[in-house]
């Protein structure tokens, strides 16, 4: 059964930083891209990232909203995906869900998120 | 980007009714289109991808067509369990975008 577990959420300052971070297991994690989804309350869902495998060369990709501030990492030896928050700003406060990329280059399997809340 | 945009925004049905819920993309996004559904208070859920394949464990009571710019999920006897938010996403270009939702509730 595939499982992805995020944590690493909580509460933060305006320009502060966190890092959450997305358990992986029941599937071979190397073998898939991984994004990031987030929702802030009461709103619909937004991408926030995605992070392709190795024979991609981890390459990257991010919504603009996120851009310059926001990195997608992985380790494949833990089967782990990272999500490094910098310069935080209270709109980026949201739930934020883990995702499997399937085969078919759409998202399959979601955790079920961890909050970041961003207030002063 | 490209704009997703669903309509209804909200649609009131009974138990055993059939609905049609409709997306369109500001251009031509082929066949990538994807659908969930989320509950209250719980992680999305996929339940369709390439416009009308359903992800493994998803009843056949969804369906998916369209191609282009305008598709639709249509879902069949409805259930209490099926009274949820729906959105869809296109996967043709980066930034993936979601459409802002479909609630569909019960009459």
């Amino acid at each position: 059964e595939v499982q992805l577990v995020e944590s690493g959420g909580g509460l933060v300052q305006p320009g502060g930083s966190l890092r959450l971070s997305c358990a992986a297991s029941g599937f071979t994690f190397s073998d898939h891209y991984m994004d990031w989804v987030r929702q802030a309350p009461g709103k619909g869902l937004e991408w926030v990232g995605r992070i392709r495998k190795k024979t991609n060369s981890y390459t990257t990709e991010y919504a603009a909203s996120v851009k310059g501030r926001f990195t997608i990492s992985r380790d494949d030896s833990k089967n782990s995906l990272y999500l490094q928050m910098n310069s935080l700003k209270t709109e980026d406060t949201a739930v934020y869900y883990c995702v499997r990329v399937s085969g078919s280059y759409c998202i399959d399997h979601w955790g079920q998120g961890t909050l970041v809340t961003v207030s002063s | 980007d490209i704009q997703m945009t669903q309509s209804p925004s909200s649609l009131s049905a009974s138990v055993g009714d059939r609905v049609t819920i409709t997306c369109r993309a500001s251009q031509d996004i082929s066949n990538y289109l994807a659908w969930y559904q989320q509950k209250p208070g719980k992680a999305p859920k996929s339940l369709m991808y390439a416009t009308s394949s359903l992800q493994s464990g998803v009843p056949s009571k969804f369906s998916g067509s369209g191609s282009g710019t305008d598709f639709t999920l249509t879902i069949s006897s409805l259930q209490p369990e099926d009274f949820a938010l729906y959105y869809c996403q296109q996967y043709k270009s980066y930034p993936v975008t979601f459409g802002q939702g479909t609630r569909l509730e019960i009459k």
